[in-house]
């Protein structure tokens, strides 16, 4: 069981908004930064969202990140069918001493 | 550009040592803040963290892992090598080596990743 819970799965249709959760506590997310990466099928994953909101280069800005406390959440507007992915959130536990990413969402586009 | 590519063996036994190696090109590994360490994941699971080593030769272990990993660099050949001991069918996963290119705690890029079977 992972230290950063996400929702198993999301779904929307094509042109929706979607967000995706990702909860913590206070010696992870409540004092971190939280990074995102998408998985697309087959492939390694790559970062999406770092530092909660801001996009690496080449990044659509279809996708936004935000935190508050010790939650942090992903948003995909205008959804796309090249968006059915796997979606990981990561941060730093203190507790544990190093990197522990989430459970990872799947989203399926309708 | 930054690359990242792992090697290994694609089929271990149990109680045997697993050896990967990850050879970089397009920054180093002497820099500030870099990083280079490795994040496995079994077949249909979620990604875990494994080992970070640091530009200043620090290491961080997955704390459930720790007696069983050490991460060391190659500085001749711009290398990282992750060595796993005791291998179990728990075990299998796809690794991958991953880098951070400053002091920010997130992986900025990852190689291709590397399928590990082990056998019972």
């Amino acid at each position: 069981q992972s230290v950063l819970t996400q929702p198993p799965s999301v779904s929307g249709a094509p042109g929706q908004r979607v967000t995706i959760s990702c909860t913590g506590s206070s010696s992870n997310i409540g004092n971190y930064d939280v990074h995102w990466y998408q998985q697309l099928p087959g492939t390694a994953p790559k970062l999406l969202i770092y530092s909660n909101k801001y996009r690496p280069s080449g990044v659509s800005d279809r996708f936004s990140g935000s935190k508050s406390g010790t939650s942090a959440s992903l948003a995909i507007t205008g959804l796309q069918a090249e968006d059915e992915a796997d979606y990981y959130c990561q941060s730093h536990d203190n507790s544990l001493s190093g990197v522990i990413f989430g459970g990872g969402t799947k989203l399926t586009v309708l | 550009q930054i690359t990242l590519k792992e090697s290994g063996p694609t089929l271990v036994k149990s109680t045997q040592t697993l050896t990967l190696t990850c050879t970089f090109s397009g920054f180093s590994l002497s820099t500030y803040g870099v990083g280079v360490g490795w994040v496995r994941q079994p077949p249909g699971k979620a990604l875990e963290w494994l080992a970070l080593l640091y530009w200043d030769e620090d290491k961080r272990y997955r704390p459930s892992l720790k007696n069983r990993l050490n991460i060391t660099h190659d500085t001749s050949r711009n290398q990282v090598v992750l060595t796993m001991t005791n291998m179990d069918p728990v075990d299998t996963a796809t690794y991958y080596c991953v880098s951070r290119s400053n002091i920010l705690a997130f992986f900025d890029d990852w190689g291709q990743g590397t399928l590990v079977t082990v056998s019972s």
